[in-house]
């Protein structure tokens, strides 16, 4: 079956601008997950997903970030207002609901602020 | 609280020789434990990962790793390193009582010199 896809892979945007960025996970997966990672450095939690509730929203950097997960399924990531430290691969996973379960990753949208 | 120490953010090893990669890790309850790899310009994927049962834990690519609950540890080992090893690394636990949220280490980038 598919894997966890993530849309778009490139984005360049201006200063200042809106940005969504979009997940959908591999189907059957209840968990969703959203990472940051900047240029040569680990992975920065952002926010989890179980079903369509946020009940760890605690590395979401400002309030400019917020995601929301519709139908148990696609997730979007939306930045407003952005800013060069915005720049940064915005990974996506997903697992079963056990947390023995791996997460399996997409491939990440770069997103390039300038 | 959960967390995830990865002792060296880069090392260098010779090609035949052995790769070692350290994780500590803290955890109030029985961690699960994971190693995920990055290849350059690829998603993480999973190497391994340790639930319960044998503390020798084999994954892909001739890696393993041990579980030492004594010492905290869940070190990545590869008796002879090859160039196609070169990669992020980075280790994640994860417990139940942390629903289903996992914590990863902030990575370790593997060399490999011909």
């Amino acid at each position: 079956g598919a894997g966890v896809s993530q849309s778009p892979s490139n984005k360049v945007t201006e200063k200042g601008k809106d940005v969504e960025l979009r997940c959908d996970p591999i189907s059957g997966h209840t968990a969703l997950y959203w990472y940051r990672q900047r240029l040569g450095q680990g992975l920065e939690f952002l926010i989890y997903f179980q079903g369509n509730s946020a009940p760890d929203k605690s590395g979401l950097p400002s309030d400019r970030f917020s995601a929301e997960r519709t139908g148990e399924s696609v997730s979007t990531l939306t930045i407003q207002r952005t800013q060069q430290e915005d720049s940064a691969v915005y990974l996506c996973a997903s697992s079963l609901e056990q947390y023995a379960n791996e997460q399996f990753f997409g491939p990440g949208t770069r997103l390039t602020v300038l | 609280a959960q967390s995830v120490t990865q002792l060296g953010s880069h090392v260098s090893v010779s090609e035949g020789a052995l790769v070692l990669l350290r994780c500590n890790y803290s955890s109030s309850v029985p961690p699960y434990l994971f190693w995920y790899v990055q290849y350059p310009n690829q998603g993480l994927q999973l190497l391994l990962k340790y639930t319960t049962g044998a503390t020798l834990v084999k994954g892909i690519n001739g890696f393993e790793a041990e579980f030492k609950k004594s010492e905290t540890s869940f070190h990545l080992t590869k008796p002879s390193a090859h160039m196609s090893d070169a990669a992020e690394y980075f280790c994640a636990v994860s417990s139940s009582n942390t629903g289903n949220q996992f914590y990863f280490g902030t990575g370790t980038s593997l060399t490999v010199i011909p």
